[in-house]
């Protein structure tokens, strides 16, 4: 079965910093990764997702994804933090088995993202 | 092109009454699933459909129902609430990798239903 973590309930920076959100992931076939954002009292918007041999995937709204197979990590960054970056982020992985049809879409715990004035 | 529509956005239930979240997407999409969103604990899914006439267990299926007759809609059925069941549920649809229409295809969210039981 797939797990995904993210080992950071919040983060901050300051604006104009970079930021990198934090995500670990495990699955037994290919790793299909995602990454969301919510904005208070609203549904996940889709950001970003990973493609096959590329290690670094850009985004929406200047954000960008690094892969890295060997460490089983899927770290979302941005070079330079705005202020209505401020969100709930959410890092979600796929496991598609093939030879059946279970296809469950696991998100991890989320990390709020603050970003200082 | 409405995307994925969940009604209603507010619900109150006392223990023991049962009601149904409804989910209607208008993407054609085979994929569809739904989550319930507490704090610390992320979005947890609940049950998931790859097409019509299909449904399977997500992660935290008891106490839920689910039932896919169209492609479009995906109700979630609460038998007998219970005051564990208070959250907020989330449906999402997709294009499903096994059909070949889309490969690695993003979640399309709804804005969610807010349900409290007392």
């Amino acid at each position: 079965a797939q797990s995904v973590a993210q080992p950071e309930d919040q983060v901050k920076v300051a604006e104009g910093n970079p930021l990198t959100v934090k995500c670990t992931y495990s699955v037994s076939g290919n790793p299909y990764l995602f990454w969301y954002v919510q904005y208070p009292n609203r549904g996940l918007q889709f950001l970003l997702k990973y493609i096959t041999g590329d290690n670094l995937v850009k985004g929406s709204y200047g954000f960008e994804a690094e892969f890295n197979k060997s460490q089983t990590s899927f770290h979302l960054k941005k070079p330079s933090a705005l202020v209505s970056d401020s969100a709930l982020y959410f890092c979600a992985v796929r496991d598609r088995a093939r030879w059946n049809r279970d296809d469950k879409i696991i998100f991890g715990k989320g990390t709020r993202l603050h970003i200082l004035p | 092109n409405a995307g994925v529509t969940q009604t209603p956005k507010f619900q109150v239930l006392k223990t023991g009454q049962s009601m149904t979240l409804q989910c209607a997407q208008d993407m054609n999409h085979e994929y569809m699933s739904w989550y319930r969103q507490d704090p610390g604990m992320g979005l947890r899914l609940i049950h998931y459909s790859v097409g019509a006439g299909i449904t399977d267990q997500g992660e935290v299926p008891n106490g839920y129902n689910v039932s896919r007759s169209t492609t479009e809609d995906f109700p979630l059925r609460l038998l007998s609430a219970a005051p564990s069941q208070t959250s907020v549920y989330f449906c999402a649809s997709s294009y499903y990798i096994g059909s070949g229409s889309s490969y690695n295809s993003p979640l399309h969210f709804g804005n969610g239903t807010r349900l409290t039981v007392t």
